[in-house]
């Protein structure tokens, strides 16, 4: 069974400072991995993928990271603003699109 | 301007009543998705199609219905069947790389 799993309903960080979001999937056959962004009342944006190949990409303030052996992605924002404030979603490609829970993230002035 | 829109963005239907909301899209891409969003349950697949007059059952199909008539619509048919239909609605088409969708605007249905 593919699973995908953000254990944190919510995260709150200091302007200027990093947020780290984290998720956790259980089938390691996924080819791609993707974090989305969501504002309340607006359908997701794609945000940073990663391919199972690699262990990290980089788009400016967003990196992420993907470490296989604990099957574990995450995505750090540096520095962290005022406008990140949403929710994000990890999701696993690999057949099929499998999202996460999401994570809120709330990034104060 | 090429996108996906979802009409209408809010909607109010009382129990046991069918409600369809629109999708569509000016990308001219052949497949389109319909995800239903659950505060604390990420997005989950509904009905999908990957080409015109083709559909197939996603995650959690049952009280929903689909058409795929013309490339750019897919209307998405909230039967009285569907148990807990309040919920936000999202189209969605694949974008150039794997696993990247372009999402609607959404739509917000509540059941009176």
């Amino acid at each position: 069974d593919q699973q995908v799993k953000q254990n944190s309903p919510s995260l709150s960080v200091q302007e200027g400072r990093i947020s780290i979001l984290n998720c956790d999937y259980t089938n390691s056959m996924f080819d791609y991995f993707l974090w989305y962004k969501k504002y309340p009342a607006e359908g997701p944006t794609f945000l940073i993928s990663i391919s199972s190949i690699k262990d990290k990409n980089e788009d400016g303030r967003f990196t992420v990271f993907l470490n296989k052996s604990a099957k574990h992605l995450s995505l750090h924002i540096v520095p962290s603003q005022p406008g990140d404030s949403a929710v994000y979603f990890c999701a696993h490609q690999g057949g099929k699109l499998i999202f996460g829970q999401g994570t809120e993230l709330s990034v104060k002035p | 301007d090429g996108g996906i829109t979802q009409s209408p963005k809010y909607l109010f239907r009382k129990e046991g009543q069918n409600v369809t909301l629109s999708c569509e899209q000016n990308l001219n891409h052949d497949a389109m998705y319909w995800y239903r969003q659950d505060p604390g349950q990420g997005l989950r697949l509904i009905y999908y199609s990957q080409i015109v007059n083709d559909f197939q059952k996603g995650d959690i199909a049952e009280g929903y219905s689909v058409s795929r008539e013309k490339k750019e619509s897919f209307p998405l048919t909230v039967t009285s069947a569907q148990k807990n239909p309040t919920a936000f609605y999202l189209c969605a088409s694949p974008r150039v790389g794997p696993g990247e969708l372009f999402f609607g605007e959404g739509s917000r249905l509540t059941v009176l």
